[in-house]
Formats: structure tokens, sequence, C-alpha cells
């Protein structure tokens, strides 16, 4: 079955760590995002990427790199300059054509704890 | 003025009634409406599209897109316990249409 696959499901990371979380597709879509989603807020845009080898900053991306080497992959670093990363981090993609989009398909999300 | 709004709620109705989410954009460009279900802890879950105006109807749910009031809303009849989640409204955004914007989402309780 297609769909997005998230990994780790729970994640710690110690004061000054780097980490990645992954985020892989099969659905054949070219667009993928990522977003953070605090405890009772909603969804903010961290990065997103049409193509492989391009993505586009979103409303949050300060401390977060990204890389789309893959159109199946769009791994999401945390760096130790985001100062407040403990959020719930989900993965999504989508297909578009012209100017409708046909939505968003979640992956089932990584919970980024700090220690 | 928020690109897309949503009343936060909570909204509770008694099981077997109709729920009834609302939810306004401010961009007149956008082509594309969703409704998105997330359960506590769960990531979002496409349940409804909807791209003209009118009515698209889906089981128990029914979406209605006013594009001349900026309006979209989803009506849920013969509400279910299990209905209970936070119900995301997106719109595409009319200047890269590959984005979604998402509302921050309202919170429903069926009462048994």
């Amino acid at each position: 079955d297609g769909g997005i696959t998230q990994s780790p499901k729970y994640l710690f990371r110690k004061e000054g760590q780097n980490v990645t979380l992954s985020c892989e597709q099969n659905l054949n879509h070219d667009a993928m995002y990522w977003y953070r989603q605090d405890p009772g807020q909603g969804l903010r845009l961290i990065y997103y990427s049409q193509i492989v080898n391009d993505f586009q900053k979103g409303d949050i991306a300060e401390g977060y790199s990204v890389s789309r080497e893959k159109k199946e992959s769009f791994p999401l670093t945390v760096t130790s300059a985001q100062k407040n990363p403990t959020a719930f981090y989900l993965c999504a993609s989508s297909s578009f054509r012209g100017r409708s989009n046909y939505g968003y398909t979640f992956g089932s999300g990584t919970r980024l704890t700090v220690v | 003025q928020k690109e897309v709004e949503q009343n936060s709620g909570p909204l509770s109705v008694p099981e077997g009634a109709i729920a009834s989410l609302n939810c306004t954009y401010s961009d007149r460009g956008s082509q594309s409406f969703f409704w998105y279900r997330q359960y506590s802890g769960k990531s979002p879950e496409l349940i409804m599209s909807i791209y003209s105006n009118g009515d698209k109807e889906d089981g128990r749910f029914t979406a209605q897109l006013n594009k001349a009031s900026q309006y979209v809303s989803l009506l849920i009849r013969d509400s279910q316990p299990s209905d209970s989640a936070t119900y995301l409204c997106a719109v595409n955004s009319p200047t890269s249409y590959d984005k979604v914007i998402f509302g921050p989402g309202t919170s429903l309780s069926v009462i048994p």
C-alpha cells in the first residue's frame, strides 16, 4: 500500500545535539512538506520541496535544515540552534495539477522531546 | 487578518445530531479546499476536498463551498462519539498552488 513513513515515532534529544527525522513516501508525489504542531496549536510549516534538489523555507525554518536528494525522501534535521524543539513533527506529501491541489497525505508523525 | 479562520470550539453536540463546522478564508484566488480530521495524538487525515461552489456529499459528511462569501463548511450528520476530534480546514495558497494553508482547527465533542 502507498503511504508516508516517518521514523522514529518517538525521539529524545539532549541539549546541543542535532537529530534527524526520516520521511519516506511511495505515492509518487512531487511535493513534500514538514510541519510542526505544538500542544493545542495548529500546524506551522517548516520547509517544503516541490522537486528533487530544491526546497523552500516555510514560516518557522530557523534552527531546521532539510535535503531532497530523492523524490521519495525528505529528511528533517533539528539543529542545536532550535531552542525549543519539543513538538509533534508531521511530514506530508501531495500531488497537484495546474492550480488544483489534491490534498496532503500525512505520515504518522514523530514526537520529539528535549531531555 | 489570518488567512484561514475557524471557531476554536470546543463544539459539543449530542449523539445523532448534526455538527456544523465553519471556516472562512481571506484570499479569493484559492481554488482547492479541504477538511482534515485529527484525533488526539494522531496525524491529520483528509476526509473531504471541494473545488467548486455548492455541496459535496460523502456518506455522513457534506462539504459546502461559497467562493463569493469566502466560506467553506463541513456538516456531519448523525454524529457519533467516534467523530470526536479536531477538524482542520485547509485552503490552497493562491500564489503557490502546491502549498496548503491550515486553519487552527475546531475541536468537536459528540456526547453519547
